[in-house]
């Protein structure tokens, strides 16, 4: 596609419950990134995917948190057991090699956890 | 050492006027300083980046100063409109992964 899609847009759930959100990159980018934005606050790195080296989940703030990618291209990030703090902006990116420079992010799913 | 600090916060300018943002780093091992801005309800877009071989880097009336001594960098808007009305954030990296994101400032420019 033209660009980096997430889905849904905005979710809502209710604390305790587990949440899928996607992310499509755009064809052909090697690269993926999750990044987390909460409300006034600068984007903090959650996971990467480089092509098919394992990925790296240094950013991931706990075990309820996860990600995958499907045959390098589409991604899915879980939350477990969602909590409050976990409300915040999930934004994807994609970029067309392994240095990141130029990514492209996505709108992002708002997640508000009630 | 993984820090960003950006300031100000918020930033108000006069239509045509200069825009000014900081940013500050303390890991020397980061080599490739972007610029994003982001409209509401949008991800934030690459404005433009700059590596630490250069002291400055000028797109349209955007430019980048980077004092690699000082470890900080900083983003000029020339001619500031109100369409550049948003929220600009630094960031750094190593390699140009994984990026380290400063706490972002909100322009707004007045007519």
């Amino acid at each position: 596609g033209a660009g980096v899609s997430q889905s849904p847009s905005n979710k809502v759930t209710e604390k305790g419950k587990d949440v899928e959100l996607r992310c499509d990159p755009i064809s052909g980018h090697t690269a993926l990134y999750w990044y987390r934005q909460s409300l006034g606050q600068g984007l903090e790195f959650l996971i990467y995917f480089q092509g098919n080296s394992a990925p790296d989940k240094s950013g991931l703030p706990s075990d309820r948190f996860s990600a995958e990618r499907t045959g390098g291209s589409v991604s899915t990030l879980t939350i477990q057991r969602t909590q409050q703090e976990d409300s915040a902006v999930y934004l994807c990116a994609s970029s067309p090699h392994a240095q990141g420079a130029g990514y492209t992010f996505g709108s992002g799913t708002r997640l508000t956890v009630v | 050492q993984q820090q960003v600090k950006q300031s100000p916060q918020s930033l108000i300018v006069q239509k045509g006027g200069i825009s000014i943002i900081n940013c500050a780093y303390e890991n020397t091992a980061f080599d490739y300083f972007p610029w994003y801005q982001q409209f509401p309800g949008k991800g934030p877009a690459l404005l433009i980046a700059i590596r630490p071989d250069v002291s400055e880097k000028k797109e349209g009336r955007f430019t980048i100063s980077f004092n690699k001594s000082a470890k900080q960098f900083s983003l000029h808007i020339m001619d500031s409109q109100p369409g550049d009305s948003a929220t600009y954030f630094c960031a750094a990296s190593k390699g140009g992964n994984k990026l380290v994101f400063g706490a972002g400032t909100i322009l707004r420019v007045k007519s």
